[in-house]
């Protein structure tokens, strides 16, 4: 009963630092997607995979970098950590849109401090 | 674009109703969800609406309005537990795939 899963839950990272968040999810979905959330500004979108092997950019994706080798796995990183990517991490999947009464589930979210 | 408003906070007391609104204006709406969060946790799926009208679901009810581009969450018989922050969301399909675009949400803080 995992459903997506996100690691770590938590990490401090020193400016200029690298990390990669990951996600796994075991409900074959097609869709998945990485957002942030900060305080007063919701949720908002970093990258999305709409499969395998494919990935684009969403709102803000500037500093991120994905990857989507196997359809259960997505993968978010930071090659050089800045304070302004402090934030909550959530990872999300769902099925294609085509399904359109199928919401997004998500994980349970990375706290993530660049000091 | 996409603008969705919805009130940053909203108090009640534990018995009572409390209806959360929640306005939008996009170009290629494919629906509305409301999701809860309870502090610290991930946000969980409670509603979606796609054509007008009315959803029920126990405690929680949905409207859709799309000519007015607004819809809101009612939520009946209140508990403590229904303390969280409640998103609004809407699907745009104008680049095909069809991405959710969040409202800030409202925090429902619900008292004795």
């Amino acid at each position: 009963n995992a459903g997506v899963t996100q690691t770590p839950k938590f990490r401090v990272l020193k400016t200029g630092q690298s990390m990669t968040l990951l996600c796994a999810q075991d409900m074959n979905h097609e869709y998945m997607y990485w957002y942030r959330q900060d305080p007063g500004m919701g949720l908002r979108l970093i990258h999305y995979s709409v499969g395998e092997g494919t990935t684009a950019k969403g709102e803000v994706p500037d500093g991120y970098n994905v990857s989507r080798l196997k359809k259960q796995n997505f993968l978010l990183g930071l090659e050089s950590a800045a304070p302004s990517q402090t934030s909550v991490y959530f990872c999300a999947s769902s099925y294609a849109h085509l399904r359109i009464n199928q919401p997004q589930h998500f994980g349970d979210g990375t706290r993530l401090s660049i000091l | 674009g996409q603008n969705i408003d919805q009130p940053t906070e909203m108090t009640a007391t534990e018995g009572a109703i409390v209806q959360i609104n929640c306005t939008y204006q996009t170009s290629g709406f494919n629906g509305l969800f409301w999701y809860q969060q309870h502090a610290g946790e991930a946000p969980t799926f409670l509603s979606y609406n796609v054509l007008d009208g009315l959803e029920e679901k126990g405690r929680f009810s949905s409207f859709l309005s799309r000519s007015k581009g607004y819809s809101y969450l009612l939520l009946k018989e209140l508990q403590m537990k229904d303390s969280a922050s409640y998103l609004c969301a809407v699907r745009d399909v104008t680049d095909s795939w069809g991405k959710l675009q969040f409202g800030a949400g409202t925090q429902v803080v619900v008292t004795p």
